[in-house]
């Protein structure tokens, strides 16, 4: 069965510092990975995807991952994070191409707090 | 605003009592997914249908859990005999069946059950 781990349940990072947010899954096949972002009365933000081709994927926001199948991980990552960004970050595995599923199989999150 | 839509927001009910919940996708997506989200956890994915047709069930979704999209378009989420363990936030997503790999997500009803 798939399953993603997001070691970090909270991370405090200041403005303007570099962010990077861990995420390692479990999947038998070729991956499709995620990362949507979730803030307090908003839905589920999708961030970027990957299933295939380059390995680091550019997403929305100034956000960017890296899948390293080796280390079976897609760690996102940000430059220098604005205070907007405080947030809660999942990362998530889809079961998109085998029988009929569809489902997403998500991590549980970690807290990004920033401090001015 | 023509993203995912739920209603209501927020439900406080009792024990032992039946709630609705409603779900309204962007009009051109043919799939809609439920997926139930604990307080600390991530979402769970719950059921998804094509169309109107139930296409798969999660062990999560126990008999009191009912999933209807009579029409291919709108859904609803009914629990039956509500107890404290099924109080969460409930997420409802849809997507295009060509693209499942962008499900867009609604804001959610938040259940609390005395």
């Amino acid at each position: 069965a798939q399953s993603v781990t997001q070691p970090d349940i909270h991370i405090t990072v200041s403005e303007g510092a570099s962010l990077e947010l861990r995420c390692n899954y479990s999947y038998g096949a070729t991956p499709y990975l995620f990362w949507y972002v979730q803030s307090p009365g908003q839905g589920l933000q999708l961030l970027l995807k990957y299933f295939s081709g380059d390995t680091l994927v550019q997403g929305i926001k100034g956000f960017e991952a890296e899948f390293k199948r080796s280390q079976s991980s897609f760690n996102l990552r940000k430059p220098s994070v604005h205070w907007s960004d405080a947030a809660e970050y999942f990362c998530a595995v889809g079961d998109l191409y085998t029988g009929t599923a569809s489902k997403l199989t998500f991590g549980t999150g970690t807290r990004l707090q920033v401090t001015l | 605003d023509t993203g995912v839509s739920q209603n209501p927001r927020h439900k406080i009910t009792k024990r032992g009592q039946n709630v609705t919940f409603r779900c309204d996708p962007i009009s051109e997506h043919n799939r809609l997914y439920w997926y139930r989200q604990t307080l600390g956890q991530g979402p769970e994915f719950l059921t998804y249908f094509q169309n109107e047709a139930q296409l798969e069930k999660s062990r999560l979704l126990s008999d009191r859990f009912s999933a209807e999209r009579p029409k291919g378009s709108f859904s609803t989420l009914e629990i039956q005999r509500t107890e404290q363990g099924d109080s969460a936030m409930y997420l409802c997503a849809s997507s295009l069946a060509d693209r499942r790999d962008e499900q867009f997500f609604g804001p959610g009803t938040r259940l609390t059950v005395l």
